[in-house]
């Protein structure tokens, strides 16, 4: 069993759904990230949790750190929305500061 | 520079051939990371610099694969006796200090054939 859980994999929204991509982790973690990665390959930092809510524009993420859960929400979704969306969590311990991946989650928008 | 920057984007080279592949961090990161992905993956850890030193090398798949960051700035990872099992895009991040937000560069696509 990965460590960081991803669902679901694949995703297809009609413009302006709202979408929930959701990730549960089995580690201790002293922070979560969602990341965006484009076709090609360059990844862009979304957010950077280590408890709570955060928003930016239409991206909404939170944390449940009991719960060991993560969801990222997008409002009003577009088709340039459409990437992969990768969950990674920073372990707790002091024997490295490596992020953890998901195997990522498919997101495709279709106008 | 203002981001992340990997070179080349990409590189194809022939089985058993020595590869080196570039990172230069953003100005005054002090730590540096390389990833891997494969088709489909999510990256997975290979070393963690600090500075100058390699704080955590546990990632490296085999004693093929070797990092540096002589002046901790700009990091190369060299892949020795490449092998097909080593295609992938090899990803670098800085953050400026240990735990804080991560960037990723572009990537590079390395393809061994």
């Amino acid at each position: 069993k990965n460590e960081v859980e991803q669902s679901p994999q694949n995703l297809t929204a009609q413009e302006g759904e709202f979408i929930t991509i959701n990730c549960s982790y089995s580690v201790g973690i002293s922070a979560l990230h969602w990341l965006q990665q484009h076709p090609g390959g360059g990844i862009v930092s979304l957010f950077m949790l280590s408890s709570g809510k955060k928003k930016h524009g239409r991206l909404i993420a939170t944390i449940n750190i009991q719960e060991k859960h993560s969801s990222l929400h997008i409002t009003a979704s577009h088709p340039r929305d459409s990437a992969v969306y990768i969950c990674a969590v920073r372990r707790g311990e002091t024997s490295g500061s490596r992020l953890t991946f998901g195997e990522g989650t498919q997101l495709t928008v279709n106008p | 520079g203002a981001g992340v920057s990997q070179t080349p984007s990409n590189k194809v080279t022939e089985k058993g051939k020595y590869v080196e592949l570039r990172c230069d961090p953003i100005s005054g990161h002090t730590a540096l990371y390389w990833y891997r992905q494969s088709l489909g993956q999510g990256p997975e850890f290979l070393i963690y610099f600090q500075g100058t030193g390699a704080a955590d090398d546990s990632g490296l798949p085999n004693d093929r694969f070797f990092a540096v960051r002589p002046e901790g700035s700009v990091s190369t990872l060299k892949i020795q006796r490449t092998e097909r099992g080593d295609s992938a895009v090899y990803l670098c991040a800085s953050s400026l200090l240990v735990n804080t937000e991560a960037f990723f560069g572009q990537g590079t696509r390395l393809t061994v054939v």
